[in-house]
């Protein structure tokens, strides 16, 4: 079958850095993305990694080890908008499957 | 640019009554077409997905259907809502020339069943 784990909630000081670790068993692997979900909100798009190593995009940075079965999200210079759910979601044969997603509470 | 739109925002509705909830992509053409439902404080479930016109896929079985009845639009539906259908149900739509490409999501219909 198929599964994610990602930690339930991370708190943090603005400015700080937070790592989101997830990790996946699954069958017909070919990526994995990240979303960000405001409360009441839709989830949009922040990363996808197909193959191992680093994607970065301004503040957020996304990991992707395929041999290990593992991926992190890194947040830099946290700031109170970055307060949502981050959820990281495997490819596979077409489809998405998401973990139950990571809140992230950021305090002054 | 591409938008998708989905609609209502917000439904109550009884026990045992029918449902159409509708989603309509603009600005691109043949997108994969996905619905999902997500209970509060959990992760996104995938219920059905289509890559065309009257082309579904279900993933779990329920008390609900879809229908692509166009080629931007995709219809879920019931005949008789349960409590437990309750939830946050969102439209998501992603380009279909490249596999696994990013899903881009609706904004979401909050149903709530009394």
């Amino acid at each position: 079958g198929q599964s994610l784990e990602q930690p339930s909630e991370v708190t943090a000081v603005e400015g700080a850095i937070v790592q989101i670790n997830c990790t996946y068993q699954t069958s017909g692997f070919y990526g994995l993305s990240w979303y960000q979900q405001h409360d009441g909100g839709a989830p949009t798009f922040l990363s996808y990694n197909a193959l191992d190593g680093l994607e970065e995009t301004g503040r957020f940075s996304s990991f992707l080890s395929r041999s290990d079965s593992y991926g992190y999200l890194l947040l830099q210079e946290l700031q109170m908008k970055d307060s949502a759910s981050y959820f990281c979601a495997v490819h596979s044969w077409g489809k998405l499957q998401f973990g139950a997603g990571t809140q992230v509470v950021v305090t002054p | 640019s591409q938008t998708i739109h989905q609609w209502p925002a917000t439904l109550v509705q009884p026990v045992g009554s029918p449902l159409s909830l509708e989603c309509t992509v603009e600005g691109t053409s043949n997108p994969n077409l996905y619905w999902y439902r997500q209970a509060a404080g959990r992760g996104l479930q995938l219920l059905f997905y289509s890559v065309g016109i009257g082309q579904i896929s279900s993933e779990v079985p329920q008390n609900l259907s879809a229908s692509r009845p166009q080629d931007r639009q995709f219809i879920l539906s019931s005949k008789k809502l349960l409590l437990s259908d309750s939830g946050f149900y969102l439209c998501a739509w992603s380009d279909d020339r490249v596999s696994n490409q990013p899903q881009h999501f609706g904004d979401g219909t909050r149903l709530s069943i009394l």
